[in-house]
């Protein structure tokens, strides 16, 4: 399969934690994008990083991408409430879009 | 600006029944996904359309599944003969064209098959 993999599955932190989510793949990739889901409908972008990029910050969010080893992270600092949500990680290469099977966040206030 | 639709937002069919699921794409965007979601899993694909080019249907679980793009824009999704295990949401997804491909999702069509 090509599909990407994030671990953890699930992850259960108290508010003002950071959470870290790791992703990895399986093909050359021209880019890695995460995105957020809540409540099982439609997701929505984070960030992107590309394939020449190593880090990518944005807001609370940070992105690192190791070519070498086919994988990536996402940390999400001083993690809220708001931040429940399933994290899903997909990768571009040729015309293809792989997604993982996510990683499931519970922040407790 | 509008953002991608998707109808209708739930539907519930008899088993064997045939239907159809339809995606607004943002205008403009020459690149459509569909993808199906079962419950507690990842996104699993299931074709993709670019701009006028023969769509890749390699995701497409049976025959039974098919989807058409009008126009280069409106795509709807057809499952005949409709099985439980079809009962999932089914998300639709597109994006401009270009080497970075970023993704604009739909709320999704939930599909209960009883």
């Amino acid at each position: 399969s090509q599909q990407g993999e994030e671990d953890p599955q699930a992850l259960s932190i108290q508010e003002g934690e950071n959470a870290t989510m790791n992703c990895s793949y399986k093909t050359s990739i021209n880019n890695l994008q995460w995105y957020r889901q809540n409540s099982g409908r439609g997701l929505v972008h984070l960030i992107l990083i590309r394939s020449n990029e190593r880090e990518k910050h944005s807001g609370r969010l940070r992105v690192t991408l190791d070519t070498s080893k086919k994988s990536s992270s996402l940390l999400i600092t001083a993690s809220r409430a708001a931040d429940t949500a399933s994290y899903f990680c997909s990768n571009t290469g040729g015309f293809k879009t792989i997604f993982g099977a996510g990683t499931r966040l519970f922040v407790k206030a | 600006g509008a953002g991608v639709s998707q109808s209708p937002s739930n539907k519930v069919t008899e088993k064997g029944k045939d239907v159809e699921l339809r995606c607004d794409p943002i205008s403009g965007h020459t690149a459509l996904y569909w993808y199906r979601q079962s419950l507690g899993q990842g996104l699993e694909f299931l074709i993709y359309f670019q701009g006028n080019s023969a769509p890749d249907k390699s995701g497409l679980p049976s025959d039974r599944f098919s989807a058409e793009r009008t126009g280069g824009s409106v795509s709807t999704l057809t499952i005949q003969r409709t099985q439980q295990e079809d009962s999932a949401v089914y998300l639709c997804a597109s994006g401009p064209s270009g080497e970075y491909r970023e993704q604009y999702f739909g709320p999704g069509t939930r599909l209960t098959v009883t």
